[in-house]
Parts: C-alpha cells; sequence; structure tokens
C-alpha cells in the first residue's frame, strides 16, 4: 500500500521565521499535491508538481519535487500568521485516488 | 464557475441508521472521488467514479457505498452506521482521472451518535 509520511505534524514557528515540511512516499509515482486546511473548512489546493524537479512558488510558499528521492518539499519562507492552516501533501495513485499524508498543523507566533 | 457543492453540510444520526451524501462535482467535470476525514486515520480515500463507473475503491467496508449518475453528481451511501463513522465526508471533482489534480467540496460533517 502506498504510504506518504510526512513531517513534522506540528510546526509552532515565529513569525518572519523559514522552515520546511518534507513529504516522503513510498511509490513511483510523478504527481504530487500540496492542500491547505483551515479549521472547519476544506482543502484549498495550493501546488501540483507533476514532474522530478518541479518547483513552484506562490508568495511566501514554495513546494519541490524529488522523484527519484521519493520526497517534496513545502518551504516556507518569512512566516507571516496569515499561513497558520494545516498542510497536507498528497500522491496520486491511480486517476483521482490520492494518498495524503497526515497533515502539518502549523502555527504562526507573533 | 461554481465550485464543488456537497450537500448536506452537517448531519446527526443514530447508531444502526443509514445516511446517503451528495456531491455534485464542477461543471464539466466527470471524475468524482470520495474522502474521509478523521482526527485518528487523518483523509482516507473511499472511492472514485468516473462515468458513472467505480474505477477505485479503498480498504472501507462493505457498509459504504457509492455511484455516479449521468450528470456526474454522486452520491455516497453508509448504511448501519457506527459512531465511528463519525467524519468529514469530502468529495473532489476533476476533469477527469489523472487530469491535473482535484477540487474538494466543503464536506459534510457527519456525527453518529
Amino acid at each position: 500500500e502506498l504510504k506518504v509520511e510526512q513531517n513534522p505534524l506540528f510546526l509552532s514557528m515565529q513569525e518572519g521565521k523559514n522552515y520546511t515540511i518534507y513529504c516522503n512516499y513510498s511509490t513511483t509515482s510523478d504527481r504530487l499535491y500540496w492542500y491547505r486546511q483551515d479549521p472547519g473548512k476544506s482543502l484549498e489546493s495550493l501546488f501540483v508538481l507533476l514532474s522530478n524537479g518541479a518547483v513552484k512558488q506562490e508568495g511566501r510558499l514554495m513546494a519541490s519535487l524529488d522523484t527519484k528521492a521519493r520526497l517534496s518539499t513545502l518551504h516556507i519562507t518569512a512566516a507571516v500568521h496569515d499561513l497558520s492552516a494545516t498542510y497536507f501533501c498528497a500522491v496520486e495513485n491511480t486517476g483521482n485516488q490520492f494518498y495524503f499524508g497526515t497533515g502539518t498543523s502549523l502555527t504562526v507566533i507573533p | 464557475k461554481a465550485g464543488v457543492t456537497q450537500t448536506p453540510r452537517y448531519l446527526i444520526k443514530t447508531r444502526g441508521q443509514q445516511v446517503t451524501l451528495s456531491c455534485s462535482p464542477i461543471s464539466g467535470h466527470r471524475s468524482v472521488s470520495w474522502y474521509q476525514q478523521t482526527p485518528g486515520q487523518g483523509l482516507q480515500f473511499l472511492f472514485e467514479y468516473f462515468s458513472e463507473t467505480q474505477r477505485n475503491k479503498g480498504n472501507f467496508p462493505g457498509r459504504f457505498s457509492g455511484r455516479q449518475f449521468s450528470n456526474s453528481r454522486s452520491e455516497m451511501n453508509v448504511s448501519t452506521l457506527e459512531l465511528g463513522d463519525s467524519a468529514l465526508y469530502l468529495c473532489a471533482s476533476s476533469l477527469s482521472p489523472g487530469q491535473g489534480g482535484a477540487f474538494f467540496g466543503q464536506g459534510t460533517r457527519l456525527t453518529v451518535v
């Protein structure tokens, strides 16, 4: 069974600091997604990474994919309070079947 | 363009009852998948439909079933509800399987008492 490991599970960081969330997965896949979830809300798509070496950036978030290492990272630059949320990575198996990581609960402290 | 619509948003049911949840995908999207989210197990894949056919099914008991209609709307049904079925049920739609990611609905919060 495909496994997706995400770490850390909890991340408390000060505003203005940088940090990286890691996502390891156990199968060969070229499709890796990052989602954000606010409390009580649905999943918001952040990034779609479709090939080895893909790098996408949006604001203070940057995601990358290394399919050889089966690793994706989500880097946060100069964190702000609005980034507080839970972040999930997901690997697409076949079709529309996603396997999700455990999620990283991010709290940005002023 | 309307997003993925799930109804109802909240449900409270009693153990042993059954429940039906509905999902209307984004217009033009023909692939619908369902996920269960719980604090203990996280996000788990339930099943996926495309063109009214179930293509994949996750590791859930037969009490969980679903279907897709010709207009791509999908329903999932849970029979003989158990306390452990309390969860947020999320529906996701995409143009077709493997086409660049999925868009999620707001979810249905099911509470079994």
